[in-house]
C-alpha cells in the first residue's frame, strides 16, 4: 500500500523559498509513475503545481513554472518542491501526491492523481 | 489558460439524486476525474476515466460524458456524501493538469 508523506517549514517568510519533502513508502518511485504536488489555499480550491518522472523529467503549471522546482532522489525513495520568491498568495496547504498518467502510443495524454498525503499548511509570514 | 468550471453548491434532500457538472473546452478528448474532500482532509478519488470507479467507492457514485460537460452523480445520496466535489482533467497538451472550480455538496 502506497502512502505519501510531506514534510518541511509550516512558516516561510516573504520572498524566500518554500521547500517541502515527500516521503514515499510501500512502492518505490524507480519502479515508475509521475509523483505531483498540489497546493490549496484555505477555504479554496485545489491547484496543480507540478509532477516528475523518476528519470527527473518534469511537467510544472505555466503560471508557476518560473518559480517552482521538483526533483527527486531515488536513493531516498522521496520527490521535493521548491517555490522560490513567495508571498502570502502561496499560503496554501501543499499535498503531495502519485500521479497516475494515461499514456497512448508512449506520450501523456492525461492522468489523474493517487493515492495523496496527508498535506501541510504553509504559511508565508513575516 | 483552460479551466474547468463547476456550479459552486448543489443542495440536495437526504436519498434523492445529486448530478454536479464539469464544462471545459477539452473534455470531449480528455478524460476526467472526480474527488471528494470532507474538511480537513485530503481529496479521495471517487470516479476515474469519466466513469470508471475505484475499488471501495459505493456504487451510488457513478460518471458520465457528453461533448464538454462531464457529470458526476450520487444517487440515494446519504449524509457523508456531503463535501467538496472537484473534478480534474487535462489540457489539450495532455500534461498541464487543472482542477475544477469545486462544487459544495449540502444534504439536506
Amino acid at each position: 500500500q502506497v502512502q505519501l508523506q510531506e514534510s518541511g517549514p509550516g512558516l516561510v517568510k516573504p520572498s524566500e523559498t518554500l521547500s517541502l519533502t515527500c516521503a514515499v513508502s510501500g512502492y518505490s518511485i524507480s519502479s515508475g509513475y509521475y509523483w505531483g504536488w498540489i497546493r490549496q489555499p484555505p477555504g479554496k480550491g485545489l491547484e496543480w503545481i507540478g509532477s516528475i518522472y523518476h528519470s527527473g523529467s518534469t511537467y510544472y503549471n505555466p503560471s508557476l513554472k518560473s518559480r517552482v522546482t521538483i526533483s527527486v532522489d531515488t536513493s531516498k525513495n522521496q520527490f521535493s518542491l521548491k517555490l522560490s520568491s513567495v508571498t502570502a498568495a502561496d499560503t496554501a496547504v501543499y499535498y503531495c501526491a502519485r500521479h497516475v498518467p494515461e499514456m497512448v502510443a508512449a506520450t501523456i495524454e492525461g492522468g489523474w492523481f493517487d493515492p495523496w498525503g496527508q498535506g501541510t499548511l504553509v504559511t508565508v509570514s513575516s | 489558460s483552460y479551466e474547468l468550471t463547476q456550479p459552486p453548491s448543489v443542495s440536495v434532500s437526504l436519498g434523492q439524486m445529486a448530478r454536479i457538472t464539469c464544462s471545459g473546452e477539452a473534455l470531449p478528448k480528455k478524460y476526467a476525474y472526480w474527488y471528494q474532500q470532507k474538511p480537513g482532509q485530503f481529496p479521495v478519488l471517487v470516479i476515474y476515466k469519466d466513469s470508471e470507479r475505484p475499488s471501495g467507492i459505493p456504487e451510488r457514485f457513478s460518471g458520465s460524458s457528453s461533448g464538454t460537460i462531464v457529470t458526476l452523480t450520487i444517487s440515494g445520496v446519504q449524509a457523508e456524501d456531503e463535501a467538496d466535489y472537484y473534478c480534474l482533467s487535462a489540457d489539450s497538451s495532455g500534461t498541464s493538469y487543472v482542477f475544477g472550480t469545486g462544487t459544495k455538496v449540502t444534504v439536506l
